[in-house]
């Protein structure tokens, strides 16, 4: 069962940044925080992850709060082609955890 | 790099026919995992291999669900008889599985839509 929360949908105005939150409240030391995204008729894909430290890629921005029990993914100028479903995914990286466990995701829709 | 690629990208077939669904991983990845999508229960891990081994397959719904891996470089799910509710798309990823996992991203492919009337 997926360790986080997300909220189920989110609008967001095209050219505008995108905050996507996620709750991971019981979250270990040694996990991990990965953010996949499935465009419609796609396979997911990966965005980003992080342990602890804020982390930012040509695709978003991660912020994870100090005690770690949340983050929040930023788009910083949406696109309408970043319409999606946005996972967070909490897991150890490891060889034994290997596993990525999805939940329901927050569907974002960027509007012109 | 072509990525992961599957075939076929639709299926469609008949109650108790055999199904057999293809994967071709990113050359060079160690880990090859086969996930399911309905809309009901959403993106479900089936099966995962680690050096063409099966590591963990409790996902696998039945015995009617099997997966082989027999090189590097291939891997099938089969379902044997398929049935209605079988119907879903069906994802292959890959992942190098560095030690320590820090560069372990999962590739996923684009998937196999199955229908099975």
């Amino acid at each position: 069962d997926a360790k986080t929360t997300q909220p189920p949908s989110m609008d967001c105005a095209e050219g505008r940044a995108a905050n996507l939150p996620c709750n991971h409240s019981t979250i270990s030391g040694n996990e991990y925080v990965y953010w996949y995204r499935q465009i419609h008729s796609q396979g997911p894909q990966y965005i980003i992850h992080g342990l602890k430290n804020n982390e930012t890629n040509e695709m978003a921005s991660l912020i994870i709060t100090e005690d770690r029990k949340s983050s929040t993914l930023i788009l910083p100028h949406a696109t309408l082609r970043d319409t999606a479903v946005y996972y967070c995914i909490v897991r150890e990286n490891n060889n034994a955890g290997n596993m990525l466990t999805f939940g329901g995701g927050t569907r974002l829709m960027v509007k012109p | 790099d072509a990525g992961v690629i599957q075939s076929p990208r639709h299926e469609v077939t008949e109650m108790g026919q055999e199904v057999t669904l293809r994967c071709k991983p990113i050359s060079g990845h160690d880990y090859l995992f086969w996930y399911r999508q309905t809309m009901m229960r959403g993106l479900e891990l089936l099966i995962y291999f680690n050096n063409n081994v099966p590591i963990d397959d409790s996902g696998m719904p039945e015995d009617r669900f099997s997966a082989k891996m027999p090189n590097a470089s291939f891997s099938t799910l089969k379902i044997q008889p398929s049935e209605p509710r079988d119907s879903a798309v069906y994802f292959c990823a890959s992942s190098s599985g560095l030690a320590g996992g820090l560069t372990d991203t999962q590739y996923f492919g684009p998937g196999t839509r199955l229908t099975v009337l």
